[in-house]
């Protein structure tokens, strides 16, 4: 079955110290992976996805089909950074996106 | 562009009124889909849609209806409202893009 695991409910960091979200899936087939950030009582806003490689915010993510795994990372954390993270998976030409539970990420001054 | 857009903002609903939550975008997106965001739960697919006159069932579907008549409009209906669908509810749609996703409808059945 398809599953999208974020471990961590929250995360608290302090400014400038590195940060690292973790999201695990289980797919089949090949996987379309996403992150998604809402800052507070906003909309979801697409921050990465793993198929552009690029880096938004200072923020990063690498596919490991090995671990099944696309951690999300930043070196050096911002108080503007908090927000809730959302992994996601896409499946197919369909459209539907499996999100994870969220980790909410809390940048401490 | 206006993007997604949803209305209302905030709703409040006692149990066994029935409601529309509107949703409509502007990108001439195929695909559109709704969402319900709860604490803990992170975002569960309702009900999808890949088209006009498509529409199919997501992961949560008991006690929502939905229709797609046109590309624009993908409106989500309850019929008989449960304090269970309090939640804040987003439309989202893509066209070989990821979801562009609306601001989102905080609903509340008491």
């Amino acid at each position: 079955a398809q599953r999208v695991t974020q471990p961590e409910k929250l995360l608290s960091v302090f400014k400038g110290a590195p940060v690292e979200l973790k999201c695990n899936y289980s797919y089949s087939g090949s996987p379309e992976l996403f992150w998604y950030v809402q800052y507070s009582r906003q909309r979801l806003q697409l921050l990465l996805r793993h198929i552009s490689r690029e880096s938004i915010k200072g923020f990063t993510a690498d596919l490991n089909k090995g671990e099944t795994s696309f951690h999300l990372k930043k070196p050096f954390a911002q108080e503007e950074d908090s927000a809730m993270y959302y992994c996601a998976l896409g499946r197919g030409s369909q459209g539907n996106l499996i999100f994870g539970k969220g980790t909410k990420l809390s940048v401490k001054p | 562009n206006a993007g997604v857009t949803q209305t209302p903002k905030f709703q409040v609903l006692k149990t066994g009124q029935s409601m529309t939550l509107q949703c409509a975008q502007d990108m001439n997106h195929e695909y559109m889909s709704w969402y319900r965001q709860d604490p803990g739960m992170g975002l569960r697919l309702i009900h999808y849609s890949v088209g006009a006159g498509i529409t199919d069932q997501g992961e949560v579907p008991n006690g929502y209806n939905v229709s797609r008549s046109t590309t624009e409009d993908f409106p989500l209906r309850l019929l008989s409202a449960a304090p269970s669908q309090t939640s804040v509810y987003f439309c989202a749609s893509r066209h070989n893009s990821p979801l562009h996703f609306g601001n989102g409808t905080r609903l509340t059945v008491t």
